[in-house]
């Protein structure tokens, strides 16, 4: 089912409380990419990784954190410093995240999402 | 960095009229041009995509139009179905930066 896989699908937490949103990908894709997403609202870029051990602040990343230990987990932290967390988060991967090759297959693949509510 | 505006935010036409939503950004490096189409509750899917060598591209119903030398490029659908109706987002992007940075979505709603 598009071999990038998020969970789990639903999330509540407390207040004050640090939660980790798994993203897992079996496409050998070398790139990764989260995002959030809030109601009426485009996708806002929150961390990507180009490869493993290695991540890169996107627009709004401020009060989450990430880690890239291995090329098919790429998963986001939303800490207590995270000042409106409720939201919808997506993964994405793509093979190298180089967008301007054209010998590659650019396209970038999204996780099912995973709903954040914070109580 | 990149600055990616889409418009109209909304469109609602009605069945078997034409839509068009354009893209404008402002990294002149952009090479690639894509949209992406994401049905209510689901994840966004690459719909079509164009690249700067190329001026148009079609694909059934859907089209993508590029002009480079005004920094914007146009997803075009025509005879629109029920089944059109998503919120679709462009995504251009180029070598400058391994961003994927999208645009805010157009939504579209087609009345039966």
């Amino acid at each position: 089912d598009g071999g990038i896989t998020q969970s789990p699908k639903y999330l509540f937490r407390k207040e004050g409380q640090n939660v980790t949103l798994s993203c897992e990908q079996n496409l050998n894709h070398d790139a990764m990419y989260w995002y959030r997403q809030d109601p009426g609202q485009g996708l806002r870029l929150i961390y990507y990784s180009q490869i493993v051990n290695d991540f890169q602040k996107g627009d709004i990343a401020e009060g989450y954190s990430v880690s890239r230990e291995k090329k098919e987990s790429f998963p986001l932290t939303v800490t207590s410093a995270q000042k409106n967390p409720t939201a919808f988060y997506l993964c994405a991967s793509s093979i190298s995240g180089r967008w301007g090759a054209a010998d590659e297959i650019t396209e970038a693949f999204f996780g099912q999402g995973t709903r954040l509510t914070v109580v | 960095g990149e600055n990616v505006e889409q418009h109209p935010s909304t469109l609602s036409v009605q069945e078997g009229d034409s839509a068009v939503i354009k893209c404008t950004y402002s990294d002149s490096a952009s090479n690639y041009f894509p949209w992406y189409k994401q049905e209510l509750g689901k994840r966004p899917q690459l719909i079509i995509d164009i690249r700067s060598n190329v001026g148009e591209k079609k694909d059934q119903r859907i089209a993508v139009t590029l002009n480079k030398t005004a920094k914007h490029f146009s997803l075009h659908i025509t005879e629109t179905q029920p089944e059109d109706s998503a919120v679709y987002f462009c995504a251009p992007a180029g070598d400058s930066s391994y961003k994927l940075i999208f645009g805010s979505g157009t939504r579209l709603l087609v009345r039966p």
